[in-house]
C-alpha cells in the first residue's frame, strides 16, 4: 500500500538550532516529491518539489533533498517565523492514473 | 489577486442542513481538487477536476457533491450535514497535474 511517514510529528529548537525532517515513502511510480509550510488557520503554501533522488532545492534557510526512499527538509539556523507545520507529499502513479499522498506533517516550533 | 479563493471560510451549521463552498481560481490551471482535512492535519483528497471533468473521487458519502461550471471553478455541495462532517475543506488548483496550489480553507463546523 502507498505511504507516506513524517518524523517527528513535533519538533522544538532553539533559534539558531539546525535540524532536519523527514519524509519517507513507499509508493508505486514515484512521479515527484512536494514540500509545503502551513502555518495555523491557513492553507499549504508550496515550498519545493523534488523529482529524481539526488535532487536538492533551496530557499532560504531550507533545503529540500531526496533518495529512493525518503526526503529530508533540512533547516539551518531556524528563526522563530520558521515555526509552522511542514507537510510532505508525494505524486505517484502512471499516466491518467495518479495520486496525491500526504503525510501528517511535522510541527515545528522554534524558540526565541 | 487571491490564486485560489474560496467563501466562505467559516461556516457554522445545524445537523441536517445542506451547504455549499465555491471555489475559484485564477492561475488558469487546468485541474481543481478538494481536500479534506481532519483535526490531525491529515489532508485526504476528495475529488479532483481536469478541465470540468471527474477524474478523482475517493470514498466520499455521495452526501458530498462536487460542481464544476467552468475550469476556473469548483463548488462543493454537502446533503443533510453530519457532526463528522466538521473538518477544514481545501479548494485546490494545479496545471498538468503537477504542484499544487491551495486555497485558504473553509472552516466547516456542525453543531
Amino acid at each position: 500500500e502507498d505511504q507516506v511517514t513524517q518524523s517527528p510529528e513535533a519538533l522544538r529548537l532553539q533559534e539558531g538550532e539546525s535540524s532536519s525532517l523527514n519524509c519517507s515513502y513507499t509508493v508505486s511510480g514515484l512521479r515527484g516529491l512536494f514540500w509545503y509550510r502551513q502555518d495555523p488557520g491557513k492553507g499549504p503554501e508550496f515550498l519545493f518539489t523534488l523529482y529524481s533522488a539526488g535532487e536538492e532545492k533551496e530557499k532560504e534557510r531550507l533545503k529540500a533533498t531526496l533518495t529512493k526512499k525518503e526526503s529530508f527538509l533540512h533547516i539551518t539556523a531556524p528563526k522563530p517565523e520558521d515555526s509552522a507545520t511542514y507537510l510532505c507529499a508525494v505524486q505517484a502513479g502512471t499516466s491518467g492514473t495518479y495520486k496525491y499522498i500526504f503525510g501528517t506533517g511535522t510541527r515545528l516550533k522554534v524558540l526565541a | 489577486d487571491t490564486a485560489v479563493s474560496q467563501t466562505p471560510k467559516y461556516l457554522v451549521t445545524q445537523m441536517g442542513n445542506d451547504k455549499s463552498i465555491k471555489c475559484e481560481q485564477n492561475l488558469g490551471h487546468d485541474t481543481m481538487y478538494w481536500y479534506k482535512q481532519d483535526s490531525k492535519k491529515f489532508l485526504k483528497i476528495m475529488f479532483s477536476y481536469n478541465n470540468k471533468e471527474l477524474i478523482i473521487n475517493e470514498t466520499v458519502p455521495n452526501r458530498f457533491s462536487p460542481k464544476s461550471p467552468d475550469k476556473a471553478h469548483l463548488n462543493l455541495h454537502i446533503n443533510s450535514l453530519e457532526l463528522g462532517d466538521s473538518a477544514v475543506y481545501f479548494c485546490a488548483s494545479s496545471v498538468n497535474r503537477a504542484t499544487i496550489y491551495f486555497g485558504e480553507g473553509s472552516w466547516l463546523t456542525v453543531v
